[in-house]
């Protein structure tokens, strides 16, 4: 079946530090890619998305690739800040949207 | 920019009683779908409603669920009896395709006492 797996947290940084949170997936098929994240107190936002292989998502500073060969989508971001510090969640789209654990990231001034 | 929303934003009961929980999608979206929460925990599917129906639930969904579309308008959730283990983040979403990116609302924080 689809599943996602990725890294567990906290992740703690400091603010200007070189950002990965490794995910993979299993899927029959070659669904969508995601990468939520939900800020403290707060709902679900897409952060950026790869609909096939080698597509690059990209946004506020954060990119992740889609990798068939290795069954990834790391997220990476060359320069996080203290506004950065939320959960993030990759997940795959199928019939429904199917999402890894989470990673709870925090970013020290 | 449109957005999903939800109402309430958290709602309290007691063990037993009947909760909707309501959402207002975007107004083009076809696709309606609702997950939950646990604190904690990961995002969980709960069920997807496409032409008014049922398209997919998961084994969470049981007989104390249903969804409904009313007016065209709101997309519902109801627990009939609520269970203390029902205590949960629960958010709805929304998508103008199947498999393509879905849009969540804010989500409502039930907490059964």
């Amino acid at each position: 079946g689809n599943s996602v797996t990725q890294m567990e947290g906290p992740v703690t940084l400091s603010e200007e530090a070189f950002l990965t949170i490794n995910c993979t997936y299993t899927a029959t098929g070659y669904p969508s890619l995601f990468w939520y994240v939900q800020y403290p107190g707060e709902g679900l936002q897409l952060l950026l998305k790869a609909t096939k292989a080698d597509d690059k998502g990209s946004n506020k500073g954060f990119e992740a690739t889609y990798r068939k060969e290795t069954t990834s989508f790391h997220l990476e971001k060359g320069s996080v800040q203290v506004s950065d510090s939320a959960v993030y969640f990759c997940a795959l789209s199928a019939s429904k949207i199917i999402f890894g654990s989470g990673t709870r990231l925090s970013i020290r001034p | 920019e449109p957005e999903v929303t939800q109402t309430p934003s958290h709602q309290v009961t007691q063990m037993g009683q009947e909760v909707i929980l309501r959402c207002v999608p975007i107004s083009n979206h076809l696709y309606f779908y609702w997950y939950r929460q646990i604190l904690g925990q990961k995002v969980e599917f709960l069920v997807s409603f496409y032409n008014n129906e049922i398209s997919e639930k998961s084994e969470i969904f049981d007989d104390q669920f249903s969804v409904e579309r009313p007016d065209g308008s709101n997309f519902t959730l109801k627990i009939r009896s609520t269970k203390l283990e029902d205590s949960a983040m629960y958010f709805c979403a929304g998508s103008d395709q199947s498999y393509n990116e879905q849009f969540f609302g804010p989500g409502t924080r039930l907490t059964v006492l």
